[in-house]
């Protein structure tokens, strides 16, 4: 079965520190993949997503994340967060069948001001 | 707005009793889905559906159904919800292919 591991539970920075949360994605299946953060209390918002091309993606707030095949992983990286960055970070991969899109168990990111 | 509406954002409800959480989408979009989120699990898929009339089942389909009748709404039927469904339930729309979920603000269900 398909399966997207993320493999930090849960993370605490300080400010302007940098963040690197670490996703591994299944052999086998789409490299269409994705990173979502949840803020407290809110929905999933997109914050990258990688198909093709240039392996380093850039997102929204300053978010990137690297898809490095040989090791199927598509970690996030941000080179210092700040205080509003408090939220859980969720990695996803599209399934093969149309329409399936898995999530990994998402990592909860504290930063302390 | 482009937006994903779900109703209501919380329900308690008793063992038994039938509940629908509705679902609605204003960007025209093919797919729509439900996840559940639970603490520790992520987001684990329900059911997805990929146009009007057809539906399919995720990883968790077991005590729910769905319909789709019209694309812009998208249904979460519990005929007969138990205690362990109570859960974060999302709805969520796409254009297909690489362009990912917009997801809906929830529905925190409880059922006692």
């Amino acid at each position: 079965a398909q399966s997207v591991s993320q493999h930090n539970h849960h993370v605490i920075l300080s400010e302007a520190a940098s963040l690197e949360l670490g996703c591994n994605y299944s052999y086998g299946g789409t490299v269409n993949l994705f990173w979502y953060v949840q803020y407290p209390g809110q929905h999933l918002q997109l914050l990258l997503k990688y198909f093709s091309g240039d392996p380093l993606v850039k997102g929204i707030k300053g978010f990137e994340a690297e898809f490095i095949k040989s090791k199927f992983s598509f970690n996030l990286r941000k080179p210092s967060v700040q205080w509003s960055d408090t939220a859980e970070y969720f990695c996803a991969q599209r399934g093969s069948t149309l329409g399936r899109l898995y999530f990994g168990r998402g990592t909860q990111l504290t930063v302390w001001p | 707005e482009a937006q994903v509406t779900q109703n209501p954002r919380y329900l308690i409800t008793v063992t038994g009793k039938k509940l629908t959480v509705t679902c609605s989408q204003n960007m025209n979009h093919e797919y729509m889905s439900w996840y559940r989120q639970d603490p520790g699990l992520g987001l684990r898929q329900i059911y997805y559906s990929m146009n009007v009339e057809v539906t399919d089942k995720g990883d968790v389909p077991e005590g729910y159904k769905v319909s789709r009748k019209e694309k812009r709404n998208f249904p979460l039927i519990l005929e007969s919800p138990s205690p362990n469904q109570t859960s974060l339930y999302f709805c969520a729309s796409s254009l297909g292919g690489a362009w990912g979920y917009t997801f809906g603000s929830g529905t925190r269900l409880t059922v006692v």
